[in-house]
């Protein structure tokens, strides 16, 4: 069964630094997102990805923070200077979306299983 | 964005039916209902997502009324491998436009399952 992939599972970075999270979404998506779960609280929406352009952000997505698909397969979310608050759990998701002239698809969001991201 | 109520925890025991209430009262009518399951560390997981009366697949059901303003997600003979966190998600299933649909998670409810 196709997945969604992320790596690396784990990043330990220093504050300021910049950080680059990657994902692999299922092949045949179009739509792309990332979330964060900071821990024992709820999982927020960060930013949506469409058509090779951010299509909605949540006001946690400030400047600090860019998605790029450089190519083909690969999602990535840039922290450009991490803070100690962006320690979390940041999930990537992918969904399939609507096919042209068809009834909306169901909008199943397929999650990969998260890089874990502490800024010490 | 209609939101979500649903109880912060539930307790069962292996073999059990669960059922997960989750309150709505504010849905619009393009709306969807939707649950997500998470295990620690894990991303969430589609479960099963409904627009009314009952909808059913491998591992759950779900039940809605006819006013929508309440769901029910219902798990047959549940096990151990069941304790996770159940989330009850509303909204639209694409936005017109185009482009992805956010999906807004509350703090959804925390089942365990005993023997």
């Amino acid at each position: 069964e196709p997945e969604v992939t992320q790596t690396p599972s784990h990043q330990v970075t220093q504050m300021g630094q910049e950080v680059i999270l990657r994902c692999v979404p299922i092949s045949n998506h179009l739509y792309f997102y990332w979330y964060r779960q900071i821990l024992g609280q709820k999982v927020e929406f960060l930013v949506s990805f469409y058509n090779n352009e951010i299509s909605e952000k949540s006001e946690i997505f400030d400047d600090q923070f860019s998605v790029e698909r450089p190519d083909g397969s690969n999602f990535t979310l840039k922290i450009r200077s991490t803070k100690l608050e962006d320690s979390a759990m940041y999930f990537c998701a992918s969904s399939e979306g609507r096919t042209s002239g068809s009834l909306p698809r169901r909008n199943e969001q397929f999650f990969g299983p998260g890089t874990r991201l502490t800024v010490l | 964005l209609a939101k979500t109520t649903q109880p912060i925890s539930m307790d069962s025991y292996e073999g059990q039916e669960v059922n997960i209430t989750c309150s709505h009262n504010n849905i619009a009518t393009n709306d969807y209902i939707t649950w997500y399951q998470q295990f620690p560390s894990q991303g969430p997981r589609f479960i099963i997502q409904g627009y009314k009366t009952k909808v059913t697949n491998e591992v759950a059901s779900l039940f809605i009324p006819a006013d929508r303003k309440s769901s029910t997600l219902s798990l047959p003979r549940v096990s151990l491998s069941d304790t996770a966190v159940y989330y009850c998600l509303v909204g639209a299933l694409l936005r017109v436009t185009g482009g992805g649909n956010k999906l807004t998670f509350g703090t959804g409810t925390q089942l365990k399952v005993e023997l």
